[in-house]
């Protein structure tokens, strides 16, 4: 069981590049999200899905695209890459699941991917 | 809406000292809560959570927190902080049978000092 996995770890981006963030997770969980990661700023929402073919917009979307084509795969597309997009970047996941307690919203979280755009 | 304010940025402690972090949160009804903790380099990993019942949680490492319904607060404690607990903490509001969705603080870096 490998929880969650990202790659790559790092990438330097030029101005104007494109690259895909890969994640993966093996818990069968049903939300997925994305979050970046800037000094003294704490975690700024991205996109999030709730499963498989639906996706949303969190608190900072702009530039960024995903898709969620199976429960175990969220990739997050940078198109167009600028410097304010340098940041590290986390995946995460958790059951999502309706009605108890249990681990319902206890979030596991990738290692994360330190991006630098120049 | 929900939030979550930890007033603290830095924290600095001597190794063996007791430890509190403190959270503060923003929402209408129960909330969830979490403490996360993010060593250098590393993703985030839950130290403890409260969803209700007894308002003293017991985490891992030795980490425990209280739920203050009353000051709308759960601040994190260690008796004794070791060198290795020097990391960033999170504080973190989930809402009760809805959204799925939590609010993050802005951290708290904590520096031990042997």
């Amino acid at each position: 069981n490998a929880g969650v996995t990202q790659t790559p770890k790092f990438r330097i981006l030029k101005i104007g590049q494109s690259m895909t963030l890969q994640c993966t997770q093996d818990m069968n969980h049903n939300y997925m999200y994305w979050y970046r990661q800037d000094p003294g700023m704490g975690l700024k929402l991205i996109y999030y899905s709730v499963g498989a073919g639906i996706t949303d917009k969190g608190e900072v979307p702009n530039g960024y695209n995903v898709s969620r084509s199976t429960t175990e795969d969220f990739p997050l597309r940078l198109e167009l890459a600028a410097p304010s997009q340098t940041s590290v970047y986390f995946c995460a996941s958790s059951s999502g699941l309706a009605g108890g307690p249990g681990d319902a919203d206890t979030q596991y979280f990738g290692p994360g991917t330190r991006l630098t755009v120049l | 809406a929900q939030s979550v304010t930890q007033p603290d940025i830095h924290i600095t402690v001597s190794e063996g000292a007791s430890l509190e972090l403190r959270c503060n949160y923003s929402y209408g009804a129960t909330p969830y809560l979490f403490w996360y903790v993010q060593s250098p380099g590393q993703g985030l990993q839950l130290l403890l959570k409260y969803f209700s019942g007894d308002t003293l949680v017991q985490g891992i490492k030795g980490f425990e927190a209280e739920f203050k319904r009353s000051q709308s607060s759960f601040n994190l404690r260690k008796p004794s902080v070791h060198w290795s607990d020097a990391a960033e903490y999170f504080c973190a509001v989930g809402a009760v049978g809805g959204s799925y969705i939590p609010t993050f603080g802005r951290g708290t870096s904590l520096i031990v000092h042997p």
